[in-house]
């Protein structure tokens, strides 16, 4: 069974600048939520994407927006990067298909370290 | 608002020692719960879950919780520390099948 994967690992930006970051679902999962992990603090819910639409979103701005492939991988972008984008942008996987309070289990990737300078 | 509350951010324990780590969350009703821990510079791995049913959960790496709904807590045990054990660990709740809602940590330190 493979786990939840992401790329880049670090990656350091300039402010103003745009990123995108790269997750792959666990397999038999076909549910992506991101969480971003400010430094100190526990992780902060971005948004999920569940048959490639959004399936619920934090209190996050709209320069946050992701994608979700047929192949259930997705993609976090962030436009306009501010000093405070600064953090570890964590992925997790789950199978709300799978029913039951299981579908509600998520699994996370190791996370990808974003700075903004 | 849905929320959780870890309220030590730092505990040291010497090795060998029993541990218990604190949690109380706020919600309309009973919610999932989820104890997950994070190395330094990794992503979190979930320790154990309650759902329903006995209230206490066993989970990996010799963890146990506990749930009291009297209390509004899901406390994490474990009888006997090991220095591996030393990471921070996050208590979290799942509302609808979204989002999961995480306390802001409790780094356990481990002395020898």
């Amino acid at each position: 069974e493979t786990g939840v994967t992401q790329s880049p690992t670090h990656l350091i930006k300039t402010r103003g600048q745009q990123v995108t970051l790269r997750c792959s679902s666990q397999s038999g999962h076909n549910t992506v939520s991101w969480y971003q992990q400010a430094l100190g603090q526990g992780p902060q819910f971005i948004f999920q994407y569940y048959r490639e639409e959004e399936n619920g979103r934090g209190n996050f701005p709209p320069r946050f927006s992701g994608l979700q492939f047929p192949n259930y991988s997705s993609e976090l972008n962030v436009n306009a990067l501010e000093l405070d984008d600064s953090a570890l942008y964590l992925c997790a996987s789950s199978s709300l298909e799978i029913g039951g309070p299981s579908a509600y289990e998520q699994y996370f990737g190791p996370g990808t370290r974003l700075t903004v300078t | 608002a849905q929320s959780v509350t870890q309220p030590d951010i730092h505990i040291t324990v010497s090795e060998g020692a029993s541990l218990e780590l604190r949690c109380n969350y706020s919600y309309g009703a009973t919610p999932y719960l989820f104890w997950y821990v994070q190395s330094p510079g990794q992503g979190l791995q979930l320790l154990l879950k309650y759902f329903s049913g006995d209230t206490l959960v066993q989970g990996i790496k010799g963890f146990e919780a506990e749930f009291k709904r009297s209390q509004s807590s899901f406390n994490l045990r474990k009888p006997s520390v090991h220095w591996s054990d030393a990471a921070e660990y996050f208590c979290a709740i799942n509302q609808a099948g979204t989002a999961l809602i995480f306390g802001k940590g409790t780094t356990l330190s481990v002395s020898s």
